[in-house]
């Protein structure tokens, strides 16, 4: 799986967007990117992945870059329960072996 | 059940000790996989199911670790003759199937090994 690099910490206002940059420049063309985050003391929570199209659901949006080496996660009004380490993830979607890196330590400040 | 349980939530043992981790994974859910995560570290990955059958077995540390899956539900990671460097929260998720990488997790097993 191809290595994904972000930022180790990040502040945000509570109501402001928080956008979580990842670079995944090596990512093959059959690799879907997946965003997890982990909140202190609890199991890591899927959030979001896309192949090529930003997405969006009720909990966050993904905006892939159109060469697709680099993509951002919004949470569009962050609140003190966005608190929690983000990972981005490059996978081909066959099973297993998500590799998760250090991630993101996201922190919302009132 | 309505998400991943994971049992003991806690488990104290001894140097020397075996120790069995349970997983109860999301009904119908056909894989489920093993982290483990040490004090303020990432993710290790240690090993998944299919079903049954766990075609990667890469992860695990060693060979005093080993975990089996029966009736493609309930699964038991084993860690023999413990050691304190495997100290750690254990993490169980399943997916519906090997393909969905949208896992769920439970909320862990934190071992400590005295």
């Amino acid at each position: 799986d191809a290595k994904t690099t972000q930022p180790t910490s990040m502040d945000c206002a509570e109501g402001r967007a928080a956008n979580l940059p990842c670079n995944h420049s090596t990512i093959s063309g059959n690799e879907y990117v997946y965003w997890y985050r982990q909140i202190h003391s609890q199991g890591p929570q899927y959030i979001i992945h896309g192949l090529k199209n930003n997405e969006t659901n009720e909990m966050a949006s993904l905006i892939i870059t159109e060469d697709r080496k680099s993509s951002t996660l919004i949470l569009p009004h962050a609140t003190l329960r966005d608190t929690a380490v983000y990972y981005c993830i490059v996978s081909v979607g066959q099973g297993g072996k998500l590799i998760f890196g250090q991630g993101t330590e996201l922190s919302v400040k009132p | 059940g309505a998400g991943v349980s994971q049992s003991p939530s806690n488990k104290v043992t001894e140097k020397g000790k075996d120790v069995e981790l349970r997983c109860d994974p999301i009904s119908g859910h056909t894989a489920l996989y093993w982290y483990r995560q040490s004090l303020g570290q990432g993710l290790e990955f240690l090993i998944y199911f299919q079903g049954n059958s766990a075609p990667d077995k890469s992860g695990l540390p060693s060979d005093r670790f080993s975990a089996e899956r029966t009736g493609g539900s309930v699964s038991t990671l084993t860690i023999q003759r413990t050691q304190q460097e495997d100290s750690a929260v254990y993490l169980c998720a399943s997916s519906r199937q090997v393909v969905d990488e949208k896992l769920f997790f439970g909320s862990g097993t934190q071992l400590s090994v005295l």
